[in-house]
């Protein structure tokens, strides 16, 4: 069945970058592409970022587009997102979830487990 | 501040009828993009409830049915259970601000 399985959890310094792995299991990666969303503690939903695991094309939220880069590597079927300059507001929770291919305008089938990023000095 | 509108918070009794509403501008929902729900069990990842306005995946109880119409959408739960208790979240995506967006979430309670 479709799975996406997530990298273990960070702690960071201020200023650091992190990068989490979303493993994809039971589908091809590159049919798909893969959002990343994230929860900071006790608040709501946000949406980072979106890539086409079949040619590459990225949306980035604007929020983010200075510091982040996802990447995708369909011979492990494994996305990536890296973000950089970290501060303490990126504490919280990562998550990956599957979504369209072609474009970022579509809804998200299957999430990742969420890899806890904690920024502290 | 979320680009789509949700109420904090709603509550019902067991065997109600919930109605949880979510609305957008014309960048989002009013210009055509699709709107998704989620629950959201604390502690555990997002799961897809609804999909293009009014879809529901597989495994998902004939309990929860969504609706949208121009600026607004709403997800509505019949048959209110205990495990209905959760965060609900409408999600869509914005062309002018070419990004996905999310509602602030709703918490439900169940009474």
């Amino acid at each position: 069945q479709v799975q996406l399985v997530q990298s273990g959890g960070e702690v960071k310094k201020p200023g650091a970058s992190v990068k989490v792995s979303c493993q994809a299991f039971g589908y091809s990666l590159s049919s798909y592409g893969i959002s990343w969303v994230r929860q900071a503690p006790g608040q709501g939903l946000e949406w980072m970022g979106w890539i086409s695991a079949f040619n590459g094309n990225t949306n980035y939220a604007e929020k983010f587009q200075a510091r982040l880069t996802l990447t995708t590597d369909t011979s492990t079927s494994t996305a990536h997102m890296e973000l950089r300059n970290l501060v303490s507001d990126d504490t919280g929770v990562y998550y990956c979830a599957r979504g369209g291919v072609v474009v970022a305008a579509t809804d998200l089938d299957f999430w990742g487990q969420g890899t806890p990023v904690t920024v502290s000095s | 501040q979320s680009v789509l509108t949700q109420p904090p918070s709603l509550s019902g009794a067991p065997g109600q009828r919930v109605v949880i509403p979510c609305t957008g501008n014309s960048s989002n929902l009013g210009a055509g993009y699709h709107v998704h729900w989620y629950q959201q069990i604390p502690g555990t990842a997002p799961r897809l409830l609804i999909f293009g306005n009014t879809n529901r995946p597989s495994g998902v109880p004939d309990r929860f049915s969504g609706s949208k119409s121009g600026t607004s959408a709403s997800l509505a739960i019949t048959g209110l259970l205990a495990e209905d208790e959760a965060d609900y979240y409408c999600q869509s995506y914005d062309g002018r601000l070419s990004l996905g967006v999310f509602g602030g979430g709703t918490k439900l309670t169940v009474l």
